[in-house]
């Protein structure tokens, strides 16, 4: 079954203690991201990448740390939390094809996301 | 219209040489991309160059941006057969709009 699993699905921390959210996916895509999902603000994207060893920041990085050492892992870091990153987070990961058009047609699976809450 | 267009369509070359591959586009953009197509296989992201950069290297690949030409170029050195693949440069067009991709270069790499 095509999934994107993240672990823990819930936690509850300190300011300053160091954490790390695991991503794993089973379908052999290039392509990962992060998103933290906030009330009134919809989805932003933290990080993605586009392969192995290859990361880049999206809208919202400040805080976070990815790495991607193989393709089916991403794991989110946040080497300090703070209160303000309390929030919603989702793993996705997602498969391109060249429509005919030439146009790229997007798959995204979504893992089932982790509420983190910074005291 | 298509955003970016490679030129060549077709490359052929011996193993241990240089290809390069050129992409053209019309508006601004954020960035510009090269990804690689294996026949039957998804797209690989190869390289993103941002618009404020001239260029970049990873690995074996080269590229260079020029905005005022609005184009860009691939440098494989010392190819593979490996690197047999077609390629294609996508942009990301100024305004958050999604990719547009190229028709794509079929490189081979004779052995």
């Amino acid at each position: 079954e095509a999934q994107v699993t993240q672990n823990p699905r819930y936690l509850i921390t300190v300011t300053g203690k160091k954490l790390t959210v695991t991503c794993s996916q089973n379908m052999n895509h290039e392509y990962m991201s992060w998103y933290r999902q906030d009330p009134g603000l919809g989805l932003r994207q933290i990080y993605y990448s586009m392969n192995v060893e290859v990361t880049d920041k999206g809208d919202v990085p400040e805080g976070y740390k990815v790495s991607r050492k193989e393709k089916r892992n991403f794991p989110l870091i946040l080497e300090s939390p703070s209160p303000n990153q309390t929030s919603l987070y989702f793993c996705a990961s997602k498969f391109l094809s060249l429509g005919t058009s030439g146009g790229v047609q997007e798959t995204q699976y979504f893992g089932p996301g982790t509420r983190l809450l910074v005291l | 219209s298509q955003q970016g267009e490679e030129d060549p369509q077709a490359l052929s070359i011996q193993e241990g040489e240089n290809a390069t591959m050129n992409c053209s586009y019309k508006t601004s953009i954020n960035n510009l991309q090269w990804y690689r197509q294996n026949s039957g296989r998804g797209l690989v992201h190869l390289i993103l160059i941002r618009s404020n950069e001239r260029e970049k290297h990873s690995g074996r690949l080269r590229v260079t941006l020029d905005t005022s030409k609005k184009s860009s170029s691939l440098l494989i050195t010392a190819s593979r057969a490996a690197d047999t693949a077609s390629y294609f440069c996508a942009t990301e067009p100024s305004g958050n709009t999604p990719l547009v991709f190229g028709k794509g270069t079929r490189l081979s790499v004779i052995a």
